[in-house]
């Protein structure tokens, strides 16, 4: 899997737009971005996924660049509950066995009042 | 629609004894991965699992540990003679298919504490 690069923490006020982002320069033309958080020590939760468009959902909107060197997640409206950390990962469209998710440090984000 | 499901939430083993761990996946999904969280360190990938067959255990220590996904009910984690080391979150993760189209959707988790 390309190896994903993201800010160790950030912080957003309550209310404002988090924007997360994740650099995966050396992602191939086969494999997707995923975006996952884990609040405290709950299980990871799934958010959002792409190839080369962007996406969006109900919990957030997915920005890949044009070159799909990175990609940014965007929160629009951050409450205190989007306090978690934040993984970023690629993933091959065909993954065979290989299919496990490998998980890196992540951004912790922290929304305050 | 019941999401993973995981049992214990909390379990609690003297060193030496025996820790089981089940997961149910999500209905549907037939793919199913566990993964370990050791305190204040990240999610590591343990074994990969189909029904009945291991496809993946690169992430499983070499002994002690083993997993099955029978044909009927929960996948099973067994980790046997538990040693303090052992003490972390257990979180399985179940998926339809195995592509990378196919979304992996995680339990909660079971908090093995041992003493």
């Amino acid at each position: 899997d390309a190896k994903t690069t993201q800010p160790p923490s950030m912080d957003c006020a309550e209310g404002r737009a988090a924007n997360l982002p994740c650099n995966h320069s050396t992602i191939s033309g086969n494999e997707y971005v995923y975006w996952y958080r884990q609040i405290h020590s709950q299980g990871p939760q799934y958010i959002i996924h792409g190839l080369k468009n962007n996406e969006t959902n109900e919990m957030a909107s997915l920005i890949i660049t044009e070159d799909r060197k990175s990609s940014t997640l965007i929160l629009p409206h951050a409450t205190l509950r989007d306090t978690a950390v934040y993984y970023c990962i690629v993933r091959p469209i065909n993954t065979g066995t290989a299919s496990k998710l490998t998980f890196g440090t992540g951004t912790r984000l922290q929304v305050t009042l | 629609n019941a999401g993973v499901m995981q049992n214990p939430r909390h379990l609690v083993r003297r060193r030496g004894q025996e820790a089981r761990l089940r997961c149910s996946p999500m209905k549907g999904h037939s793919h199913v991965y566990w993964y370990r969280q050791l305190p204040e360190e990240g999610l590591k990938f343990m074994v990969y699992l189909q029904k009945e067959n291991i496809i993946d255990e690169s992430g499983m220590p070499k002994e002690r540990f083993s997993a099955e996904f029978p044909k009927e009910g929960p996948s099973i984690l067994r980790i046997q003679q538990v040693v303090r080391g052992d003490s972390a979150a257990y979180f399985c993760a179940s998926s339809p298919g195995a592509s990378g189209i196919d979304t992996q959707y995680f339990g909660p988790g079971t908090r093995l504490t041992v003493l």
